[in-house]
């Protein structure tokens, strides 16, 4: 089967770092995205990871290992801002298809505090 | 700014009604993603449309159904309502057959009384 999983909520303190993990079990993985989502907004894209290793975009840095089913995303330097929800989602391509479905954890709601 | 565009932002509807949502892809994407989220949960895969056709779909009746146009702008239709209908409607668009990052618009938010 397919299955995502997430820590549901964390907290951190504002200036800190703070490490998102995920971990998945699906079947034609082609990629692993985060997203951030603001309540009530659309998922914003943050990094992709398709190859083992490190991905670095300024503050956000996004790591995957595919033997381990294994990413987190890491955020440097918390801003107040930088409270979201953040959406691990692993895109899944169908056998004899090249239907790129995204599959989605529940997120992990951060709260960022001064 | 995805430059991804949905309507209407919000909508009321009643049990057994129908609704149509829209969406306006990224200038250039012809593919069109669309994904069903409750409250407090992640985005779930209804279908995809690449090039007008239906490509590919999650576990969703056939209630729900979809039209892309030839400006690769696309309607997802719910029939039948249910409560559980209740939830934020997302669209993503992205370039060639879904294989690429999907940029996701604002949402419509549906609530079924």
């Amino acid at each position: 089967g397919q299955n995502i999983d997430q820590p549901t909520e964390m907290t951190a303190t504002e200036g800190a770092i703070v490490q998102i993990n995920c971990t998945y079990q699906t079947s034609g993985f082609n990629g692993l995205f985060w997203y951030q989502q603001h309540a009530g907004e659309a998922p914003t894209f943050l990094s992709y990871n398709v190859l083992d290793g490190l991905e670095e975009k300024g503050r956000f840095s996004s790591f995957l290992s595919r033997s381990k089913g294994y990413s987190y995303l890491l955020l440097k330097e918390l801003q107040m801002k930088d409270s979201a929800s953040y959406l691990c989602a692993v895109r899944a391509l169908s056998e004899g298809s090249n239907t790129g479905k995204l599959i989605f954890g529940q997120g992990t709601t951060l709260q960022v505090k001064p | 700014e995805t430059g991804v565009t949905q309507s209407p932002t919000h909508l009321i509807k009643t049990r057994g009604q129908q609704v149509t949502l829209r969406c306006s892809s990224q200038s250039g994407h012809n593919t069109v993603s669309w994904y069903q989220q409750a409250l407090g949960q992640g985005p779930q895969f209804i279908f995809q449309y690449y090039r007008e056709e239906e490509n590919g779909r999650g576990n969703f009746p056939p209630r729900f159904s979809g039209l892309q146009f030839p400006n690769y702008s696309s309607e997802l239709n719910v029939n039948a309502l249910e409560l559980d209908d209740s939830a934020l409607y997302l669209c993503a668009s992205s370039l060639h057959s879904g294989k690429e990052t999907q940029y996701f618009g604002p949402g419509t938010r549906l609530l079924v009384l």
